[in-house]
C-alpha cells in the first residue's frame, strides 16, 4: 500500500485533457512539493514535473502540475500517443524521514 | 550525466549483495544520491539517501538495518551494501542523483536516473 494515492489507470483519446490525482497527507504533499515522473516499460523513469508546476527542459507545455492541501494533480492536454506510459507522484515526508511514491497510473490512449 | 550500476545479479535468501554506481558528468559531491527500486510489474519504491558529504544518510522502513548506503566522492561512486536479503528484495535498482546536496526537505527531486539493475533472490 502507497503512502500517496493515485488512481492504477486513466485513458484518453487523442486530443483530449487528462488529469491524474495523487493524494497524501499533511506529512508528505501538505507540507513539501510534489515531482512527478514519466516511465515507459522497460526503461528507467525520468523526471516530468518537479516542486509543483515546473518543467524540465526538454518537457512540453502540456504537461502541468499543481497541488491543493494534501492532493496534488498532474494535467496532460493535448493527449498524444507518445503519452502512453506510467505516471507516478513522489515527495519528502516528514513523518517517515524519507521519499514516498505513488503506486503509479497507467495512461493508455485510446 | 551519466549513472552506470553495476554488480552481481543474483543472490540466494539470508545472502548479502553489494552494489556499485559510478557516476560521471557532474561534479559528484555536491549532489545528495539515491537508491530507488522497482519489483517486477510493480511501482517505485525509495529505498535510500545519502547527502553529498556523504555525512547524513536514510533508509526506509523495509530495508533499514539491513542495507547500508555509502559513497566514495574521491571515485564519485555509490553503493548500497545488501545484506539478510529475502525474495521481497527483488527489484531493479536504479542510482538517481538528487537535485540538491543533501537528502531531506522540499524541492528535492531527482532529476538524473542510471538505467538499473536487476537483484534477484532466490
Amino acid at each position: 500500500q502507497s503512502v500517496l494515492t493515485q488512481p492504477p489507470s486513466a485513458s484518453g483519446t487523442p486530443g483530449q485533457r487528462v488529469t491524474i490525482s495523487c493524494s497524501g497527507s499533511s506529512s508528505n504533499i501538505g507540507s513539501n512539493t510534489v515531482d512527478w515522473y514519466l516511465q515507459v516499460p522497460g526503461t528507467a523513469p525520468r523526471l516530468l514535473i518537479y516542486s509543483v508546476n515546473q518543467r524540465p527542459s526538454g518537457v512540453p507545455a502540456r504537461f502541468s502540475g499543481s497541488t491543493s492541501g494534501t492532493s496534488a494533480s498532474l494535467a496532460i492536454s493535448g493527449l498524444q500517443s507518445e503519452d502512453e506510459a506510467h505516471y507516478y507522484c513522489a515527495t519528502w515526508d516528514d513523518r517517515l524521514n524519507g521519499v514516498v511514491f505513488g503506486g503509479g497510473t497507467k495512461l493508455t490512449v485510446l | 550525466v551519466q549513472l552506470l550500476e553495476s554488480g552481481p545479479g543474483l543472490t540466494h535468501p539470508g545472502g548479502s549483495l553489494r552494489l556499485s554506481c559510478a557516476a560521471s558528468g557532474f561534479n559528484f559531491n555536491n549532489y545528495a544520491m539515491t537508491w530507488v527500486r522497482q519489483a517486477p510489474g510493480k511501482g517505485l519504491e525509495w529505498v535510500s539517501g545519502v547527502s553529498g558529504s556523504g555525512g547524513s544518510t536514510y533508509y526506509s522502513d523495509s530495508v533499514r538495518g539491513r542495507f547500508i548506503i555509502s559513497r566514495d566522492n574521491s571515485k564519485s561512486t555509490l553503493s548500497l551494501q545488501m545484506n539478510s536479503l529475502t525474495a521481497e528484495d527483488t527489484a531493479v535498482y536504479y542510482c538517481v542523483k538528487n537535485w540538491k546536496g543533501v537528502v531531506a526537505g522540499s524541492r528535492n527531486y531527482f532529476d538524473q536516473w542510471g538505467q538499473g539493475i536487476l537483484v534477484t533472490v532466490s
